[in-house]
């Protein structure tokens, strides 16, 4: 069975743009979480979704923004970057139910310039 | 390589050798505790879950201990390997809630000296 995936791994972007960040789940996983990882707060937790809807936010501006689709699929955009939005950007999912065991991607590696 | 701390606790065993990694959880409330490594360039690898109601809970070459007087949760892991050099951390949370009820630890590095 095919792990998570992301796309694209790695990203260059300048303050002030938006970028999209791709994330396709194990086959058969419902649920989709986002988190942002930086040497200094580690891992924190963006939103998860979960058939389509969100389950649960973050305490993050509303900059950032996500949405998941039929397939379970799901994107992550970040709108009018800032240079501390440059971190790794992780992506994990699960059936959903009962045990929250999550299954991460390799992340996608944002640099804002 | 990736860096999820710049100053992460640094655990330095020999080749061979049992490691013990800590954790200290801060929600009395929390019933489910994980244990992932990271690798450089990787996200992050499950390991290893425990339930409130285990004190200890054994998988293959690792153990987790749990200590709910303390709050404190262990990793061992058995015969440690340099395919073990990680960044190793834990999470806590409700058992069957939502994931952004998990609370991750900043993570503890381990190197493995051939």
């Amino acid at each position: 069975k095919a792990g998570v995936t992301q796309t694209p791994r790695y990203l260059i972007k300048t303050r002030g743009q938006q970028v999209t960040l791709s994330c396709s789940p194990i086959s058969g996983h419902r649920s989709v979480s986002w988190y942002q990882q930086t040497p200094g707060q580690g891992l924190q937790f963006l939103f998860e979704y979960f058939s389509e809807t969100q389950r649960n936010k973050g305490n993050f501006p509303g900059r950032f923004s996500g949405r998941q689709f039929s397939n379970s699929r799901s994107e992550m955009n970040v709108s009018t970057l800032e240079l501390g939005d440059s971190a790794l950007y992780l992506c994990a999912s699960s059936l959903g139910q009962g045990g929250v065991s999550q299954y991460f991607g390799p992340g996608t590696r944002l640099l804002v310039l | 390589g990736e860096s999820v701390g710049l100053h992460l606790p640094t655990l330095s065993v020999q080749e061979g050798d049992n490691s013990i990694i800590n954790c200290a959880y801060s929600n009395s409330a929390s019933d489910y505790f994980i244990w992932y490594k990271q690798e450089s360039g990787k996200g992050p690898q499950f390991i290893i879950d425990i339930r409130s109601n285990m004190d200890k809970r054994q998988g293959q070459r690792v153990t987790v201990l749990l200590n709910k007087t303390v709050k404190h949760l262990s990793l061992q892991i058995a015969a440690t390997q340099p395919g073990d050099s990680a960044v190793y951390f834990c999470a806590e949370g409700p058992y069957g809630g939502s994931q952004g009820n998990l609370i991750f630890g900043k993570g503890t590095k381990l190197s493995v000296k051939p």
